[in-house]
C-alpha cells in the first residue's frame, strides 16, 4: 500500500487560508469516507483534527475543515494563526482493512 | 480523563524481540478498538496494527505482518505489541491510540522509542 501524496510544505501569513491536499486511489481515499487529518507539533503526539472526511472532534476550532473530491481529500485552515504551525498528516482506510498515511506536510506561518 | 501510557521500548539488536505495552485509563477499554502507529526519527507516521475491542479481529501493515503480534488484556486495560525479528527499519517511536475500527482517533499515548541496532 503506497503512502498518500501530500505536498511537503505549505505556508501562509496570519489570517490567511491555506489548503493541504491528500491524493490516494480508489482503493483508499476515493473508496471510503474514512479520511482523517492529524496535527503534530514538534516532540508531541499527533492529534486528530478531522475524521470521516469532514467531522471535527470537540475542541477543534471551526477554522479547520475537511472535504473530499474523488481520490483527493483536502484540509483547509482559515484565519491562520501562529499556533497552527505544525506538521499535518492525512490518513485513509483502505480496501485491505488497513490504514495508510500521507507523507506529511509542514505548515509554516510566515 | 483518558490516558494512554506506553512502555517497553528500548535498545534491541537486529533479530531480537521486544514487547510494548499500552496501559489505558479513563474509558471503558473493552468497548474500543485500539491501534499502534509508529514514527521513525525525522519521518512521517506509519500505521502498524489494530485490534477490535473484544480482541477477535486483528489487522496488520504488510511491513510487520508475520513478525508483530497485537493483543490485549481487557481485564488489565492493557494493549500489547509483541515485536519479533526486529530490523533496523523498525526503529521508531511507537504510539498507541484509541481507534475507530482500525483508524487512530481521539486519544494517543506519548510514545515509546524502539531502537534496533547492534
Amino acid at each position: 500500500q503506497s503512502a498518500l501524496t501530500q505536498p511537503a510544505s505549505v505556508s501562509g501569513s496570519p489570517g490567511q487560508s491555506i489548503t493541504i491536499s491528500c491524493t490516494g486511489t480508489s482503493s483508499d481515499v476515493g473508496g471510503y469516507n474514512y479520511v482523517s487529518w492529524y496535527q503534530q507539533h514538534p516532540g508531541k503526539a499527533p492529534k486528530v483534527i478531522i475524521y470521516d472526511v469532514s467531522y471535527r472532534p470537540s475542541g477543534v476550532p471551526d477554522r479547520f475543515s475537511g472535504s473530499k473530491s474523488g481520490n483527493t481529500a483536502s484540509l483547509t485552515i482559515s484565519g491562520l494563526q501562529a499556533e497552527d504551525e505544525a506538521d499535518y498528516y492525512c490518513s485513509s482506510y483502505t480496501s485491505s482493512s488497513t490504514v495508510v498515511f500521507g507523507g506529511g506536510t509542514k505548515l509554516t506561518v510566515l | 480523563e483518558v490516558q494512554l501510557l506506553e512502555s517497553g521500548g528500548g535498545l534491541v539488536q537486529p533479530g531480537g524481540s521486544l514487547r510494548l505495552s499500552c496501559a489505558a485509563s479513563g474509558f471503558t477499554f473493552s468497548n474500543y478498538a485500539m491501534s499502534w502507529v509508529r514514527q521513525a526519527p525525522g519521518k512521517g507516521l506509519e500505521w502498524v496494527s489494530a485490534m477490535s475491542g473484544s480482541g477477535g479481529s486483528t489487522y496488520y501493515a504488510d511491513s510487520v505482518k508475520g513478525r508483530f503480534t497485537i493483543s490485549r488484556d481487557n481485564s488489565k486495560n492493557t494493549l500489547y505489541l509483541q515485536m519479533n525479528s526486529l530490523r533496523a527499519d523498525d526503529t521508531a517511536v511507537y504510539y498507541c491510540a484509541k481507534a475507530q475500527v482500525v483508524s487512530p482517533r481521539d486519544y494517543w499515548g506519548q510514545g515509546t522509542l524502539v531502537t534496533v541496532s547492534s
